[in-house]
């Protein structure tokens, strides 16, 4: 079984500032890991995920997040967020050994508000 | 882009009602799940369906619960008798060979 601890409820920062949302995790077994991003009043989106590979991966709007196995985390990151950044950050993991079901378990969410 | 989409956005029912909510997955996609969040929550993985069938469920998903792919488009989610606690936001997922793609979801309110 696996689970998610998301460090953070809410980060406040400032515009242009550096981020960090802090994610980790337990598992018996190897996995996957993925952030996902929820806007106000929108669905669940994929910002990155982690396979295999490189750990350190890209997503889409200038986030990144390195896998570190020895101390199971999974932290996302950004140099320089923006007002439109502001969003609740999921971060969830899959059993790689699944199968292709691959049912998702989730953090609690990290709210992120970027003030100008 | 092809998203997921769900039907209706925000549903309020009385307690021991019957609720159906309604999900259209990625056409080419093959598997499908059913998550919930209850505010202030953690997202919950409910069940999951594959080849007509359930692969996984969860605890949480009793007899009360159950899934159905009536006409191999709509992906649909039943509650036969909805509890207070059943409210919820429902997230309904669709997978081909890569990741997750969700729909925007269902606000269950049972009142």
């Amino acid at each position: 079984a696996q689970s998610v601890t998301q460090l953070d409820s809410q980060v406040p920062v400032f515009e242009e500032a550096p981020v960090e949302l802090r994610c980790n995790y337990s598992s018996s077994v190897s996995v996957y890991l993925f952030w996902y991003v929820q806007y106000p009043n929108q669905g669940l989106q994929l910002l990155l995920k982690y396979l295999s590979g490189s750990t350190l991966v890209k997503g889409i709007n200038g986030f990144e997040a390195e896998f570190n196995k020895s101390q199971t985390s999974f932290h996302l990151r950004k140099p320089s967020v923006h007002i439109s950044d502001t969003a609740e950050y999921f971060c969830a993991v899959s059993g790689s050994n699944a199968g292709n079901n691959r049912k998702l378990i989730w953090g609690l969410g990290t709210s992120l508000a970027v003030n100008p | 882009e092809p998203e997921v989409t769900q039907t209706p956005s925000h549903q309020v029912t009385q307690m021991g009602q019957e609720v159906i909510l309604r999900c259209v997955p990625i056409s080419n996609h093959l598997y499908f799940y059913w998550y919930r969040q209850i505010l202030g929550q953690k997202v919950e993985f409910l069940v999951s369906f594959y080849n007509n069938e359930i692969s996984e469920k969860s605890e949480i998903f009793d007899d009360q619960f159950s899934v159905e792919r009536p006409d191999g488009s709509n992906f649909t989610l039943k509650i036969r008798s909805t509890k207070l606690e059943d409210s919820a936001m429902y997230f309904c997922a669709s997978k081909g060979q890569g990741e997750q793609y969700f729909g925007p979801g269902t606000r269950l309110t049972v009142t």
